[in-house]
């Protein structure tokens, strides 16, 4: 069964360092998204991708977020500058037209 | 704005016995509505969706959930819980923005749900 796979599966950093989170989503799959979940709270959308660009993010993603996908598998989620609360659980996803999202099992971020 | 609803953080039911997990949402218009579940040190896994079909919705596991307009609830039972079906479980909502995505979701709160022996 196909799947989208997160990698590293735990990362901590010290504040202040930049940290990027990648992703291989479904390979025949369109639209792709980063969501959070802070320890204790929802699970938030963050920010969509598609067709290379941006479709729509959150007011949490901010000026220090940005998203790439620098070849046709990765999709990766960078913060440059990390803080303290930016500490969660990020997952990928990605769909393709008029599938249900399939979810990555996240990359738990420990800021320090 | 789309929002969701999960009345119960914590529901503890026993082997054998039903489980009712309940969630209420909130559109603006037709929804399409999601139950998602997340074992420990899981990835979300979807259990079962409803897209303006049939209103009882059969999933993975032997869950069902039934759409409700008039009440505007979407809850998740099953017959019989099993030990393997302690888990989180996401009731969850999708803003419908792009015709063919349905990615753009709004997460509930979850709720956990123990299985005794």
């Amino acid at each position: 069964e196909p799947e989208v796979t997160q990698t590293p599966s735990h990362q901590v950093t010290q504040m202040g360092q930049e940290v990027i989170l990648r992703c291989v989503p479904i390979s025949n799959h369109l639209y792709f998204y980063w969501y959070r979940q802070i320890l204790g709270q929802k699970v938030e959308f963050l920010v969509s991708f598609y067709n290379n660009e941006i479709s729509e993010k959150s007011e949490i993603f901010d000026d220090q977020f940005s998203v790439e996908r620098p070849d046709g598998s990765n999709f990766t989620l960078k913060i440059r500058s990390t803080k303290l609360e930016d500490s969660a659980m990020y997952f990928c996803a990605s769909t393709g037209h008029h599938t249900e999202a399939f979810f990555g099992q996240g990359t738990r971020l420990t800021v320090v | 704005a789309q929002s969701v609803t999960q009345l119960d953080s914590h529901v503890s039911v026993s082997e054998g016995t039903p489980v009712l997990l309940r969630c209420n949402y909130s559109s603006s218009y037709s929804p399409s509505l999601f139950w998602y579940v997340q074992h420990p040190n899981k990835g979300l896994q979807l259990l079962l969706k409803y897209t303006s079909a049939a209103t009882l919705v059969k999933g993975i596991n032997g869950f069902e959930a039934e759409f409700k307009k008039s009440e505007t609830s979407f809850h998740l039972t099953k017959p019989s819980a099993h030990m393997s079906d302690a888990a989180e479980y996401f009731c969850v909502v999708s803003d419908g923005k792009y015709g063919g995505s349905q990615g753009n979701l709004i997460f509930g709160k979850g709720t956990k749900l123990s299985v005794k022996p």
